[in-house]
């Protein structure tokens, strides 16, 4: 059973535009949740996080969005830059059990 | 400060047989995760270690089996071989013990191979 989906498994989008990564979840004990970027060949490297308690977290060029009624996160990134072309996992978590639960991940490629 | 490292970085098997990874965590992190990572599925979380116990366990097998030592440093071991254990096994660590509150830290992975 996925409790976390990310439903594209690659995008696709112009340098300079909008992208929107989403993503669902299905544990109604998940309160706190993150994004990761990966590169080939290295491990996944921390992005941006977002509490339940919050529905906009902001970094940057990288927001995540918190819809708790609908059990989505999105991450958008403005402006896309070619260097944002990496997979991208969102993660959950329920404070009470200390694990990560991951999705499948979404390939980006922002092109020039 | 140096990073998360696992070795080997790159192995080959063949069914049946098993094998060892080691990970290193960041000086200072006691907290080690393990993730099995396939196409499709994303990272699949394995177990975490904090001071020597394991504290927490995925749904895998009996075969994939870890532990702590008192550097902090973590093994994981996989007996019995199969096909589909192919994947990239990473390792995570972080400064406290409640992943919600740290962001992990990952290594670069060892990509193991089973022919």
């Amino acid at each position: 059973d996925q409790q976390v989906k990310q439903n594209s498994p690659s995008l696709s989008v112009q340098e300079g535009r909008i992208s929107i990564l989403n993503c669902d979840y299905t544990n109604s004990m998940f309160d706190y949740f993150l994004w990761y970027k990966k590169y080939p060949a290295e491990g996944p490297t921390f992005l941006i996080s977002i509490s339940s308690i919050k529905d906009k977290n902001e970094d940057g060029r990288f927001t995540v969005f918190l819809n708790k009624s609908a059990k989505h996160l999105s991450l958008h990134i403005v402006p896309s830059q070619p260097g944002d072309s990496a997979v991208y996992f969102c993660a959950a978590s329920a404070s009470n059990t200390g694990k990560l639960i991951f999705g499948q991940g979404t390939t980006l490629q922002v092109k020039p | 400060k140096a990073g998360v490292t696992q070795t080997p970085r790159y192995l080959i098997k063949t069914r049946g047989q098993q094998v060892t990874l080691s990970c290193s965590p960041i000086s200072g992190h006691r907290s080690v995760s393990w993730y099995q990572q396939t196409p499709g599925q994303g990272l699949q979380f394995l177990f975490e270690y904090f001071s020597e116990t394991q504290r927490n366990k995925g749904n895998f097998p009996g075969r994939f089996s870890g532990r702590q030592f008192s550097n902090s440093r973590s093994e994981m071991n996989v007996s019995t071989l199969e096909l589909g254990d192919s994947a990239l096994y990473l390792c995570a660590s972080s400064l406290v013990n409640r992943v919600s509150l740290n962001e992990q830290f990952f290594g670069p992975g060892t990509r193991l191979t089973v022919l």
